[in-house]
């Protein structure tokens, strides 16, 4: 099977609290991708960053950051001094190489960050 | 430079009739794909267009068809609506050339409600 989970369906925080969206992903492929997207109340997606499988390094930016654990298939996003502006739903996304340009995505995590 | 263009923004429909929603690449993209995103859920691959032709395919029904043309630009029709086809529709573009892992960049989206 070649899914994403996202078991955080909702989370809310207080403003300045760091925060992490979990992720779970399944493929059979050892060559894929990983996303994380941004869905504003707009709905256009933002793309926030790629991985790809062989590139287990830990990225950094700005106030963002990603933990990505090919051991326990796990690609983790974490906000540190969460802002309003923060508030959104999160997708998680997979593209296996075995499906081309096809990216899963997860069910989403929906943020909210309280002033 | 623009950036993915869809339209309409919304569009209201009742069961049996046919819908077509349209989208235009990101200038320098050739390859435009289509997602069908329900409420609360992540978007789901209807499929991809590269060269005018139907690259690939999720599990939807043949009641969903799509067109791409010359210009790049691509069309996604749907016939015989049903309750269930009520969603957003997300176009996204993506430059072909270099493999399948190229960042897609999605329009806005298109809300469609079937009554």
């Amino acid at each position: 099977a070649q899914k994403v989970t996202q078991a955080q369906t909702e989370i809310s925080v207080v403003e300045k609290e760091d925060v992490t969206l979990d992720c779970v992903y399944e493929t059979r492929d050892t060559t894929y991708y990983l996303f994380w997207y941004k869905q504003p109340p707009s709905g256009e997606l933002v793309f926030l960053i790629r991985r790809n499988s062989f590139d287990e390094q830990n990225e950094i930016s700005g106030r963002y950051s990603w933990n990505f654990q090919k051991s326990t298939s796990s690609f983790n996003f974490t906000i540190t001094a969460s802002q309003v502006v923060d508030s959104a739903v999160y997708f998680c996304a997979l593209s296996p190489y075995s499906s081309a340009s096809k990216i899963i995505f997860g069910s989403g995590t929906r943020l909210s960050i309280r002033p | 430079d623009a950036g993915v263009t869809q339209s309409p923004t919304h569009l209201i429909k009742t069961r049996g009739q046919q819908v077509t929603l349209r989208c235009s690449p990101k200038s320098g993209h050739d390859t435009v794909s289509w997602y069908q995103q329900a409420l609360g859920q992540g978007p789901q691959f209807i499929f991809q267009y590269y060269e005018e032709e139907e690259r690939q395919r999720g599990n939807f029904p043949d009641r969903f068809s799509g067109h791409q043309f010359p210009n790049y630009s691509s069309e996604l029709n749907v016939n015989a609506l049903l309750l269930g086809d009520s969603a957003l529709y997300l176009c996204a573009s993506s430059p072909w050339g270099a493999g399948a892992y190229n960042e897609q960049f999605f329009g806005p989206g298109t809300r469609l409600t079937v009554l």
